[in-house]
């Protein structure tokens, strides 16, 4: 049982490139999220999935896009890079919208 | 918007003391919490939580009590450990809400001085 898992764990990008981080879960999670973390601040929800075949915008959801693929997978895509995306991006999935949240190991963005 | 705060950025804590991490939260529909450890280079991982019909819960060496008259949460970790030191946060949820995402506070850092 891997619980979450995020591919991958480092990534390079110069502004304008395009990626897309990947996040599977093995719990038989209903509800998926996306976060970003950045130095010294909390965790800031760029879009959930409450449950497959539903997305909704968090926080700050400009720049990004995701799909949940099934009810495992929940992929963030950024299509044009800024660096202003240099972050620390956390995966998290939970039975429902009302539970505890477990996340994965997170996948530090570098945008040059 | 009402969100989860902390009073304290960050605490150091002599090993084997008592560390108290306290958490502030403006909601008082809220009613449910969730304490976070997170590690250097780590995802938050999960410590304990409460419900609000529950003034306090014990886990292994940690407890949660919660004030709901000031609106107030707290973490205690009984005889600090060096493996203890990491950023902690709270977060809250509305259970009656939907499937409105947990609010998360902005964390304290605990550091431990062995």
């Amino acid at each position: 049982n891997a619980g979450v898992t995020q591919t991958p764990k480092f990534q390079v990008l110069k502004t304008g490139q395009s990626m897309t981080l990947q996040c599977a879960q093995d719990m038989n999670h209903n509800s998926m999220y996306w976060y970003r973390q950045d130095p010294g601040m909390g965790l800031r929800l760029i879009y959930y999935s409450a449950s497959e075949g539903t997305t909704d915008k968090g926080e700050v959801p400009n720049g990004y896009n995701v799909s949940r693929l099934n009810k495992r997978e929940f992929s963030l895509r950024l299509e044009s890079a800024a660096p202003s995306q240099t972050s620390v991006y956390f995966c998290a999935s939970s039975e429902s919208g009302l539970d505890t949240q477990y996340f994965g190991p997170g996948t530090r963005l570098t945008v040059l | 918007g009402e969100s989860v705060g902390l009073h304290l950025p960050t605490l150091s804590v002599q090993e084997g003391d008592n560390s108290i991490i306290n958490c502030a939260y403006s909601n008082s529909a809220s009613d449910y919490f969730i304490w976070y450890k997170q590690e250097s280079g780590k995802g938050p991982q999960f410590i304990i939580d409460i419900r609000s019909n529950m003034d306090k819960r014990q886990g292994q060496r940690v407890t949660v009590l919660l004030n709901k008259t000031v609106k107030h949460l707290s973490l205690q970790i009984a005889a600090t450990q060096p493996g203890d030191s990491a950023v902690y946060f709270c977060a809250e949820n509305l259970r009656n809400s939907g499937n409105t995402p947990l609010v998360f506070g902005k964390g304290t850092r605990l550091s431990v001085i062995a």
